[in-house]
């Protein structure tokens, strides 16, 4: 599985857009691009995966580089609750994730 | 009701001992896994079943023992425990196994200490 590199810190304002960048330099053609982020003491929780083309659901957007090379995870509109470490993942098929150091994200009022 | 449920939330218990981390969903899913999270915050799958059969183990010593009894159930039984144990252990569970998914329901996890 391709590895990637995220910041480890990033800091945003409430009610700013939050944009997480990820870089996956070495991803193959059929691996997938998945965000996932965990609260403090809780179970990570999925966001969104995309393959590429750019993806939105509810929670986020998700921005794939048309070299598949880097993407990045926005947060519209980030609240006090979105405070949390992302994990940026790249994968076949989903179920072998392995989450690395991940980036926390401070919402700050 | 909880998703993805795990009891128990928190385990204290002494190296040598055997110990079990139960883990039930109730979305209907059929596939099933045990995640690893270390104390440098890390990650890692160790078992996935589908269907009450083991579809991925990641070299995990053979103390760890899961056993499904149905699809709704995997539960994570552990002979000797040693320090290195110590850990926070996730139960997941997804819609399909082995092919793209896209979505892993995570429970709020059973933090384990070894003393």
């Amino acid at each position: 599985d391709a590895k990637t590199t995220q910041p480890p810190s990033m800091d945003c304002a409430e009610g700013r857009a939050a944009n997480l960048p990820c870089n996956h330099s070495t991803i193959s053609g059929n691996e997938y691009v998945y965000w996932y982020r965990q609260i403090h003491s809780q179970g990570p929780q999925y966001i969104i995966h995309g393959l590429k083309n750019n993806e939105t659901n509810e929670m986020a957007s998700l921005i794939i580089t048309e070299d598949r090379k880097s993407s990045t995870l926005i947060l519209p509109h980030a609240t006090l609750r979105d405070t949390a470490v992302y994990y940026c993942i790249v994968e076949l098929s989903g179920s072998r994730l392995t989450f690395g150091e991940g980036t926390q994200l401070t919402v700050n009022p | 009701d909880t998703a993805v449920s795990q009891t128990p939330k928190y385990l204290v218990t002494q190296m040598g001992n055997d110990k079990s981390i139960k883990c039930e969903q109730n979305l209907g899913h059929d596939t099933m896994y045990w995640y690893k999270q270390d104390s440098k915050k890390f990650l890692k799958i160790m078992f996935s079943y589908n269907n009450k059969e083991l579809i991925i183990n990641e070299t995990v010593p053979n103390r760890f023992s899961p056993k499904s009894p149905d699809k709704a159930h995997l539960n994570l039984h552990i002979n000797s425990l040693e320090l290195g144990d110590s850990a926070v252990y996730f139960c997941a569970s997804s819609p399909t196994g082995g092919v793209h998914t896209g979505e892993l329901f995570f429970g709020e996890g059973s933090r384990l200490t070894v003393l």
